[in-house]
């Protein structure tokens, strides 16, 4: 089955700065990747998203890179704030076609932003 | 507002005990799963349902149960909890695949102790 490495799993940068956290994967059939953020005492909520045909997708200081060659994407914040302070996990998925498919995650990335 | 519920959201109960942690979403969706968090080992799915009537096991299906009679819930049943599953457990659900890959929205999750 998939198998999903994170790194790094603790982030901490200065507000402003950019953060980026890559994951790699193993299965060369999974062509969903997508990212969530879980701020504390909450669930884990979808911020952005990147499917195998595509390698880059941006949504305003966020953006995920995808290199299927090499099997790993990252996550990309720019701009950071303390808001961005939270546990990112990523996931990749693989659909066999049959209506079966699960999400594999990422350990996670607890990303802290000092003001 | 659409959304995943869960309930109860804290449980302490002892070894043992049947209890059932329930699961339900407002919109539409076909596909429902359930993960447990552990630390250090990110989320791990339990079992999912593609819909209703149609279940399967993810990686840690020991010691649940689960039932998919209506396509809004999705419960989760320990029959006889045992300490090691004490944990942190989540609710998701998402469109069918075709429709949008596997995006999955998740519920705010249900801490259980087990005694």
């Amino acid at each position: 089955g998939e198998n999903v490495e994170q790194h790094p799993s603790t982030l901490s940068v200065q507000e402003g700065d950019s953060a980026v956290i890559k994951c790699t994967y193993s299965d060369s059939a999974s062509n969903y990747f997508p990212w969530y953020k879980q701020e504390l005492g909450k669930g884990p909520q979808l911020i952005i998203d990147i499917r195998s045909n595509v390698g880059e997708k941006k949504d305003q200081r966020i953006a995920v890179t995808l290199n299927k060659t090499a099997k790993h994407f990252s996550l990309h914040i720019t701009e950071t704030q303390p808001e961005d302070s939270a546990v990112y996990f990523c996931a990749a998925s693989e659909y066999s076609g049959a209506g079966s498919y699960q999400l594999t995650f990422g350990k996670g990335t607890k990303l802290s932003v000092i003001p | 507002e659409a959304q995943v519920t869960q309930n109860p959201r804290y449980l302490i109960t002892v070894t043992g005990k049947k209890l059932t942690v329930t699961c339900s979403q407002n919109m539409n969706h076909e596909y429902m799963s359930w993960y447990r968090q552990d630390p250090g080992l990110g989320l791990r799915q339990i079992y999912y349902s593609m819909n209703v009537e149609v279940t399967d096991k993810g990686d840690v299906p020991e010691g649940y149960k689960v039932s998919r009679k209506e396509k809004r819930n999705f419960p989760l049943i320990l029959e006889s909890p045992s300490p090691n599953q004490t944990s942190l457990y989540f609710c998701a659900s998402g469109p069918s695949p075709g429709q949008n890959y596997n995006e999955q929205f998740f519920g705010p999750g249900t801490r259980l102790t087990v005694l």
